[in-house]
């Protein structure tokens, strides 16, 4: 089915641990982005790419870089895991401008002990 | 910068009640967009509804219908003939039109509880 697929699903690391999250969508969408909900929190973007071969801070980017490897895949890395980013993570899209809205992914449940 | 409030933390009600959930959002523009996006325990989020703001007629999707009052800035969500399968969290959300580059603004989210 066409859509958003996020990879892993869940991951459990160790302070000081590295991991990506791998985003790809298949809806040729322009648009892709990063965000992590916390519970009281809502959702919260931590970098989004406009286009493919650009990316943007969001509003808590602190402790992640980005990779906009090609149209299809965006990709979110924890350089050094800390416990303060145990969340769930919603790698989402859209065509361009998000006037319609995202297509999301499933979510990954990070934990960082 | 855009904000967007949700005020009920949580909500409860009977089944085949109806039930209105309040969001505002704050902005200095004059055409945007706003959706209502549920979160069933799945996690999936599935848009439910969306409004642009240039159109006065309030959106509506079978049992969903919103109340858009521009000059409030208020956004409400109701659920007619509530069912045990709307059980979810609940959030507003917002872009400016043209400048959605940077996405989509969320409320923090109502919990609704449908009780048997």
């Amino acid at each position: 089915n066409a859509g958003v697929t996020q990879t892993p699903k869940f991951q459990v690391l160790k302070t000081g641990q590295s991991m990506t999250l791998q985003c790809a969508q298949d809806m040729n969408h322009n648009s892709m982005y990063w965000y992590r909900q916390d519970p009281g929190m809502g959702l919260r973007l931590i970098y989004y790419s406009a286009s493919e071969g650009t990316t943007d801070k969001g509003e808590v980017p602190n402790g992640y870089n980005v990779s906009r490897l090609n149209k299809r895949e965006f990709s979110l890395r924890l350089e050094s895991a800390a416990p303060s980013q145990t969340s769930v993570y919603f790698c989402a899209s859209s065509e361009g401008l998000a006037n319609y809205g995202y297509t999301f992914g499933s979510g990954t449940r990070l934990t960082v002990v | 910068a855009q904000t967007v409030t949700q005020s009920q933390p949580e909500m409860s009600v009977q089944e085949a009640e109806t039930v209105t959930l309040s969001c505002t959002y704050d902005t200095s523009e004059s055409n945007y967009y706003l959706f209502w996006y549920k979160q069933p325990p799945s996690r999936q989020m599935i848009l439910v509804i969306r409004q642009e703001a240039y159109k006065q007629q309030n959106a509506t999707e079978n049992r969903f219908s919103v109340n858009f009052q521009k000059a409030a800035k208020s956004f409400s969500l109701k659920i007619s003939d509530s069912q045990l399968g709307d059980t979810a969290m609940y959030f507003c959300a917002f872009t400016e039109r043209g400048g959605g580059a940077d996405g989509l603004t969320f409320g923090k989210g109502t919990h609704l509880i449908i009780q048997p």
